[in-house]
């Protein structure tokens, strides 16, 4: 399978600010990655596909100005929390598609919005 | 687009007994259904999958079935230890990923 990493683990920030948080793929070159919040207790949630040199696809109800997604290379994929606000506290993962079926996921990173 | 409905919510087994836990979907083109294990606080961790060309799989402790003309899949873990106690969840893929609710499995020793 394939390995993903998220950077950063956790994250606190202050509301109004914005927050990056990386997912890479460490071992193979990902043309597509996704990202999923979830909340305590609560499934994935999709918000949006990430593909390689393209703009991202969002699911429905997700704001593409407030999720700002880049995919700038096979092996990053970054989602910026622009103006974040205490209801965007969440658990955020990542996941890349191995072989098109397959999906290996990232750590997670914890937001937490005061 | 999918449906997919997981059940039970959570579910508590004595040790060494077996655990099921059933999804059905309802988009006929998704055609490859993972399951996943996610202990709290952490990643959600493919545990097994199988495609519709499939009707069961098996590894070791752990097995899914599908029911193609029912739209229906389990997963059946035999001889449960403590260390199963998770969440789990069921996916189907057609077009997109689409997942379950979750299970919240408790093995008591």
């Amino acid at each position: 399978g394939a390995v993903v990493s998220q950077h950063p683990s956790r994250v606190i920030c202050k509301s109004g600010t914005s927050v990056k948080i990386e997912c890479r793929s460490l071992d193979f070159q990902a043309t597509t990655m996704f990202w999923y919040r979830q909340f305590p207790k609560q499934s994935l949630m999709l918000m949006a596909t990430s593909n390689e040199g393209s703009k991202a696809t969002y699911e429905q109800g997700v704001e593409k100005d407030k999720f700002l997604i880049n995919h700038a290379s096979l092996t990053l994929s970054t989602l910026t929390v622009t103006s974040a606000h205490p209801e965007d506290s969440s658990f955020y993962i990542c996941s890349v598609a191995w072989h098109s079926y397959e999906q290996y996921f990232g750590p997670g990173t914890r937001l937490t919005v005061t | 687009g999918e449906n997919v409905e997981q059940h039970p919510s959570t579910l508590s087994v004595q040790e060494g007994d077996s655990a099921v836990i059933k999804c059905t979907y309802s988009d006929s083109a998704s055609n490859y259904f993972p399951w996943y294990k996610q202990e709290l606080g952490k990643r959600p961790q493919l545990i097994i999958d199988i495609r519709s060309n499939v009707g069961e799989k098996k590894d070791q402790r752990i097995a899914v079935t599908l029911n193609k003309t029912a739209k229906h899949f389990s997963l059946h873990i035999t001889e449960t230890q403590p260390e199963d106690s998770a969440v789990y969840f069921c996916a189907a893929r057609g077009n997109q990923f689409y997942f379950g609710t979750g299970t919240s499995l408790t093995v008591i020793p």
